[in-house]
């Protein structure tokens, strides 16, 4: 089994609809985050959570919302879904004792139509 | 700001050239520098990494020195194989100002038989 978890895996969506990702990692980090890919523009950081209570915005938090509900478990919410966010999203972890590296999920497919 | 630069692709080589992926960087401080490699249908996932200046890091025949001077980490493998086929991301990361990790746009290898 993967360490970090995503579901679902491809969901196609309706614009104005909410649509939320999950993510779960049993590497017991502290450090979750969660990426947009986008061709020719490599990954981007929409918000990171360094523990439970801690919940910060990266560089693109704008249409996006983030709840972690536990050190494990970190979602990713659209609340009203618009074809621009049409995209690959990552879940990550990482922890202070990885030397600053990153573990990635396998990815989350969304189209917003 | 921080800032990662690598080459456009993608990259098509034959079996068994000689392969060289760019990556020039821009940080404040003393980043730890990456390459993480995305297989078709995959997260990402680190290849290599390198800490402090002079360092070489290494894996699956892949090679990157962390260049001070000219800000430079490029990723060479002597002998590519078909299996090498992927999107390659250079990486850095810095406590400075607080944690973050800036990615590159990806470079796409293709390697032909």
């Amino acid at each position: 089994d993967a360490d970090v978890t995503q579901t679902p895996r491809n969901r196609i969506t309706k614009t104005g609809k909410r649509i939320m990702l999950e993510c779960s990692q049993t590497k017991g980090h502290d450090r979750m985050y969660w990426y947009r890919q986008d061709p020719g523009l490599g990954l981007r950081l929409i918000y990171y959570s360094f523990d439970v209570k801690d919940i910060n915005k990266g560089e693109i938090s704008d249409g996006y919302s983030v709840s972690r509900q536990a050190q494990a478990k970190f979602s990713l919410s659209l609340e009203s879904a618009i074809p621009n966010q049409t995209a690959l999203y990552f879940c990550a972890t990482s922890d202070i004792n990885s030397g600053n590296t990153i573990y990635f999920g396998e990815g989350s497919w969304l189209t917003v139509v | 700001g921080d800032s990662v630069t690598q080459m456009e692709g993608p990259v098509t080589l034959s079996e068994e050239a000689f392969l060289t992926i760019n990556c020039t960087y821009t940080a404040t401080g003393y980043p730890s520098l990456f390459w993480y490699v995305q297989y078709p249908g995959e997260g990402l996932q680190l290849l290599l990494k390198a800490t402090k200046a002079d360092d070489k890091g290494s894996n699956k025949g892949f090679e990157a020195t962390y260049r001070k001077e000219t800000t430079s980490f490029h990723l060479e493998k002597g002998s590519v194989q078909v299996s090498d086929s992927a999107v390659y991301f250079c990486a850095l990361s810095t406590n400075t100002g607080g944690f973050k990790t800036i990615f590159g746009a990806g470079t796409r290898l293709f390697v032909k038989a």
